[in-house]
């Protein structure tokens, strides 16, 4: 079946610092690949998606690129700020018969960032 | 535009009691809803989804149950809370691809 390994942290960085957290996965056929993310006490926001291999998603300075040869969707950016501190969560989708795709969430990463 | 709601926002039950949670969209016609737990410290679970009125599929067996009276009504229930039902209780909607767009979630508490 399908499943989503990302790292778990905590990942603590200082402002302005590099961010790279790692998801890998297992999927048969060809998922779209998803990052989301969490602030305290909410529900979870679609950061960015790509839907084929080599696409890069990209949103609010974050990026991340569909890598079917090593099956990774590492998200990254180049400089992180304090508003970033949430959890970072990364999914796949298969198709579950017609219109209906699931979604496979890794566990998830807490990400702080300090001033 | 479509805009996801879910209430309560937090709900403290004791052990043996009802529930019912309850989460509409609005903007859009016949989505696909989910609901998901969230326990503390772990991923997402899908409990269940639904792509019509009337139709749920359940994911998991479990204590809990959902039903889809309405095409953008989504309830989740359960006629005795245990304690291990605590948890961040996520709704969501999709529409003709994959891209899932979640509520702001429930918190419960069973004591």
């Amino acid at each position: 079946g399908n499943s989503v390994t990302q790292m778990e942290g905590p990942v603590t960085l200082s402002e302005e610092a590099f961010l790279t957290i790692n998801c890998t996965y297992t999927a048969t056929g060809y998922p779209s690949l998803f990052w989301y993310v969490q602030y305290p006490g909410e529900g979870l926001q679609l950061l960015l998606k790509a839907t084929k291999a080599d696409d890069k998603g990209s949103n609010k300075g974050f990026e991340a690129t569909y890598r079917k040869e090593t099956t990774s969707f590492h998200l990254e950016k180049g400089s992180v700020q304090v508003s970033d501190s949430a959890v970072y969560f990364c999914a796949l989708s298969g198709n579950s018969g017609g219109s209906n795709y699931k979604l496979t969430f890794g566990k998830g990463t807490l990400l702080t960032v300090n001033p | 535009s479509q805009t996801i709601h879910q209430w309560p926002a937090t709900l403290v039950q004791p052990v043996g009691s009802p529930l019912s949670l309850e989460c509409t969209v609005e903007g859009t016609s016949n989505p696909n809803l989910y609901w998901y737990r969230q326990a503390a410290g772990r991923g997402l679970q899908l409990l269940f989804y639904s792509v019509g009125i009337g139709q749920i599929s359940s994911e998991v067996p479990q204590n809990l149950s959902a039903s889809r009276p309405q095409d953008r009504q989504f309830i989740l229930s359960s006629k005795k809370l245990l304690l291990s039902d605590s948890g961040f209780y996520l709704c969501a909607w999709s529409w003709g691809e994959e891209t899932q767009y979640f509520g702001p979630g429930t918190r419960l508490l069973v004591l």
